[in-house]
């Protein structure tokens, strides 16, 4: 089945600066790719997602970039603020008739020191 | 227009009890997904309900089960239960059998098991 391996498990960084975080998936087959933030206690709320046939994908101070042939996205933080502390998760999953089911890799504890 | 809800919040077991988790979703969303969250780790796949039916099921025993009901909303069912059952238990919902892959998380039972 589906493995998702993210790095690194935990990132401080300085308000301001940027944060950059990857993960890396082993079924080929999958082709939407969802980052999720999940503050203390609250539930996962989606931040932004890629699908396979985008190379990049921008919201704001948030970017996805994807890519297929290595089996990799990643997540980038611009400019980060206090509010982006938080637990990020990558996720992978394959769209067919069977269902959607998300493998979620371990999560990136983000701390932004003001 | 309200989001997952998901009852109750916190439950406290015994091992060898039985335990039913429940979840409405998204208003207009008719796929519910059932995800099992161990602390500092990322949400894990347990299974996804669509009409009514398991559609797909992660690497979990049969002691875990699960319903849907005619107005989309559904329940997990844990039988006979271990102290390694203590975890955040999330529901997410999405549109479209699971053809659209956007799932919505609820805020989660936290289950812990004594």
């Amino acid at each position: 089945g589906e493995n998702v391996e993210q790095h690194p498990s935990t990132l401080s960084v300085q308000e301001g600066d940027s944060a950059v975080i990857k993960c890396t998936y082993s079924d080929s087959a999958s082709n939407y790719f969802p980052w999720y933030k999940q503050e203390l206690g609250k539930r996962p709320q989606l931040i932004i997602d890629i699908r396979s046939n985008v190379g990049e994908k921008k919201d704001q101070r948030i970017a996805v970039t994807l890519n297929k042939t290595a089996k990799h996205f990643s997540l980038h933080i611009t400019e980060t603020q206090p509010e982006d502390s938080a637990v990020y998760f990558c996720a992978a999953s394959i769209r067919e008739a069977a269902g959607n089911k998300l493998t979620f890799g371990g999560g990136t504890r983000v701390l932004v020191k003001p | 227009d309200a989001g997952v809800t998901q009852s109750p919040t916190h439950l406290i077991k015994t091992r060898g009890q039985q335990v039913t988790l429940r979840c409405s979703p998204k208003s207009g969303h008719d796929t519910v997904s059932w995800y099992q969250q161990a602390l500092g780790q990322g949400p894990q796949f347990i299974f996804q309900y669509y009409e009514e039916e398991e559609r797909q099921r992660g690497n979990f025993p049969d002691r875990f089960s699960g319903h849907q009901f005619p107005n989309y909303s559904s329940e997990l069912n844990v039988n006979a239960l271990l102290l390694g059952d203590s975890a955040l238990y999330l529901c997410a919902s999405s549109l479209g059998g699971g053809l659209v892959n956007i799932q919505y998380f609820g805020a989660g039972t936290r289950l812990s098991v004594l």
